[in-house]
């Protein structure tokens, strides 16, 4: 089955303690993003990656790293989290690159930060 | 920054009735356009893409384009009370940000018996 994989789906923790959301996709997708989704806000790209050891900031890529050493993994690392970070979090996939850019989406991590 | 505007709503239709979902982007030379449909607490999940200007029908959906307006919209007909949920308006990016998405805010549909 096609799908776009995030762990954990809900996430409880203390402001600065480091923490890793994994996102993991097996369509073999090239492009794949994090997004989060704040009320009133809709969805903000955070980073963005075209392929393996590609990636660019979105448009709120403060106090998050990510990295693409595999195609199909994309973690989105919390350094230092802190309460403005609480949000809903989605990772998200494509073939991208030709326009074609239909995005799938995983399932949604709850994060907050105390 | 691309803009991607949606009506705010919340909009709220009886059931049967044609719900209209408008959307207007910034950006003359967007190619691809996409309707998201998102429950309370969950994924986006894609409803509709659209490419050229025109129409284009799938089942109780019909997506909008026009371009020389960057206008996209959205009919449901026969609204149903399972159509309740947040919509949400996407816009393809292009040239060094092709591959991007980006997402209006979203307009929530409430569709009552």
């Amino acid at each position: 089955e096609a799908q776009v994989t995030q762990n954990p789906r809900y996430l409880i923790t203390v402001t600065g303690k480091k923490l890793t959301v994994t996102c993991s996709q097996n369509m073999n997708h090239e492009y794949m993003s994090w997004y989060r989704q704040d009320p009133g806000l809709g969805l903000r790209q955070i980073y963005y990656s075209m392929n393996v050891e590609v990636t660019d900031k979105g448009d709120v890529p403060e106090g998050y790293k990510v990295s693409r050493k595999e195609k199909r993994n994309f973690p989105l690392i919390l350094e230092s989290p802190s309460p403005n970070q609480t949000s809903l979090y989605f990772c998200a996939s494509s073939f991208g690159g030709t326009g074609e850019t239909i995005q799938y989406f995983g399932a949604g991590t709850r994060l907050s930060v105390l | 920054q691309k803009e991607v505007e949606q009506n705010s709503g919340p909009l709220s239709v009886p059931e049967g009735a044609i719900a209209s979902l408008n959307c207007t982007y910034s950006d003359r030379g967007s190619q691809s356009f996409f309707w998201y449909r998102q429950y309370s607490g969950k994924s986006p999940e894609l409803i509709m893409f659209i490419y050229s200007n025109g129409d284009k029908e799938d089942g109780r959906f019909t997506a909008q384009l026009n371009k020389a307006s960057q206008y996209v919209s959205l009919l449901i007909r026969d609204s149903q009370p399972s159509d309740s949920a947040t919509y949400l308006c996407a816009v393809s990016g292009r040239g060094s940000t092709l591959g991007r998405l980006y997402f209006g805010r979203g307009t929530q549909l409430t569709v009552w018996p």
